[in-house]
């Protein structure tokens, strides 16, 4: 089936340790994103990617870093330089077409720092 | 600061109800309005969008209404379902496709 793989779905994480979320997808889109979703807050962009090669930083980019060598491949790395990391990661994919709003989103990776 | 602003936080309605939320923005610029609903554990999906040259949009019980001039839209749903309990995001995006401005979501639980 095509869609968009999160992974870990569950990750914790010791104060000043960096963790790496994967996100994958297959259905061939040109465009991927990851939000952050805090409660009451709604879901904020921290980065996203156009093109493989390319990213810009979204609204919330401190303390985040990702790369995207691959089309279908875009990880999100939370290092310890992100004061406030607990919290629900989205990863989305949308088609390289004008402002259709329309994103596909994984089913998520919740991370928790202790 | 949130550019889309959402209302209300949560709500609770009987089956049968009428749900209904709103979000209001101030960029002129956004033009395209998503719905989004997401499912505890889930990612969110799109539900049903409009663009601001319509005023109203249907798509079987859910109803998006659009008031340009008062820049807000609402969602309403009709003759809700239990399995209707889910958060509710609007969300806006101008020609920068992809870049959404979401709402802060709304949490709704229809009660049997």
């Amino acid at each position: 089936d095509g869609g968009i793989t999160q992974s870990p779905k569950y990750l914790f994480r010791k104060e000043g340790q960096n963790v790496t979320l994967s996100c994958e997808q297959n259905l061939n889109h040109d465009a991927m994103y990851w939000y952050r979703q805090d409660p009451g807050q709604g879901l904020r962009l921290i980065y996203y990617s156009q093109i493989v090669n390319d990213f810009q930083k979204g609204d919330i980019a401190e303390g985040y870093s990702v790369s995207r060598e691959k089309k279908e491949s875009f990880p999100l790395t939370v290092t310890s330089a992100q004061k406030n990391p607990t919290a629900f990661y989205l990863c989305a994919s949308s088609p390289r077409t004008a402002n259709t709003g329309e994103l596909f989103f994984g089913e998520g990776s919740r991370l928790t720092v202790l | 600061q949130q550019q889309v602003k959402q209302s209300p936080q949560s709500l609770i309605v009987q089956k049968g109800g009428i749900p209904i939320i709103n979000c209001a923005y101030e960029n002129t610029a956004f033009d395209y309005f998503p719905w989004y609903q997401q499912f505890p554990g889930k990612g969110p999906a799109l539900l049903i969008a409009i663009r601001p040259d319509v005023s109203e949009k249907k798509e079987g019980r859910f109803t998006i209404s659009f008031n340009k001039s008062a820049k807000q839209f609402s969602l309403h749903i009709m003759d809700s379902q239990p399995g209707d309990s889910a958060t509710y995001f609007c969300a806006a995006a101008t020609d920068s496709w992809g870049k959404l401005q979401f709402g802060a979501g709304t949490q709704v639980v229809v009660t049997p």
